[in-house]
């Protein structure tokens, strides 16, 4: 069962457009939900996170939105550029019989067009 | 300069043989994790280990061994009884903190024959 759920796969944006990137989970039991960026034979790199308690956090560019009733989580990047292209991954972690754990969703695929 | 290292980038084996991937961190971290990626199915996590000596599975550990008797190490063993071992394989480490990412290595290609 896929606790988080990407559901669009692919996305493509121009460059100087807005992004937006949303991901769907299913346990409540979650409390901190984080983006990664992953170019391909790389490992992903943090982009951003927000905790449960909040419903927006900002860095730069990149703005995470979440909506607990929703159990919904979106990833927005204003302006786009051409080097965003890359897929995204989103996670979540929560404690799980004593122990940490994070879990990724399948991942979208961004292409930024010049 | 802190990181995650996995050794070796691209790993090719033979049908039937069991291989072991390498993945070293000096961060300090307490926690390591091991997920696999395939195309269109994200990462998914075959082990993770919150201390040494100590180990949990994931949700695909069929067919894998870890150990972990060092806290800045955590290899995984890809043995001849998992089905489907050519995958991307990556380590990640991080704090036992609520609030916190994980760190991933550079990956390791596997590809078996």
């Amino acid at each position: 069962d896929q606790q988080v759920k990407q559901n669009s796969p692919s996305l493509s944006v121009q460059e100087g457009r807005i992004s937006i990137l949303n991901c769907d989970y299913t346990n409540s039991m979650f409390d901190y939900f984080l983006w990664y960026k992953k170019y391909p034979a790389e490992g992903p790199t943090f982009l951003i996170s927000i905790s449960s308690i909040k419903d927006k956090n900002e860095d730069g560019r990149f703005t995470v939105f979440l909506n607990k009733s929703a159990k919904h989580l979106s990833l927005h990047i204003v302006p786009s550029q051409p080097g965003d292209s890359a897929v995204y991954f989103c996670a979540a972690s929560a404690h799980f019989s004593g122990t940490y754990k994070y879990i990724f969703g399948t991942g979208t695929r961004l292409k930024v067009l010049a | 300069d802190g990181g995650i290292t996995q050794s070796p980038k691209y790993l090719f084996r033979k049908e039937g043989q069991n291989v072991t991937l390498s993945c070293e961190q000096n961060l300090n971290h307490d926690a390591m994790y091991w997920y696999r990626q395939d195309p269109g199915q994200g990462l998914r996590l075959i082990y993770y280990s919150q201390i040494v000596n100590d180990f949990q599975k994931g949700d695909i550990a069929e067919g894998y061994s870890v150990s972990r008797e060092k806290k800045e190490s955590f290899p995984l063993t890809v043995t001849s009884a998992q089905k489907n071992p050519t995958a991307f394989y990556l380590c990640a480490s991080s704090t036992d903190r609520v609030d916190t990412e994980a760190f991933f290595g550079q990956g390791t290609r596997l590809t078996v024959v």
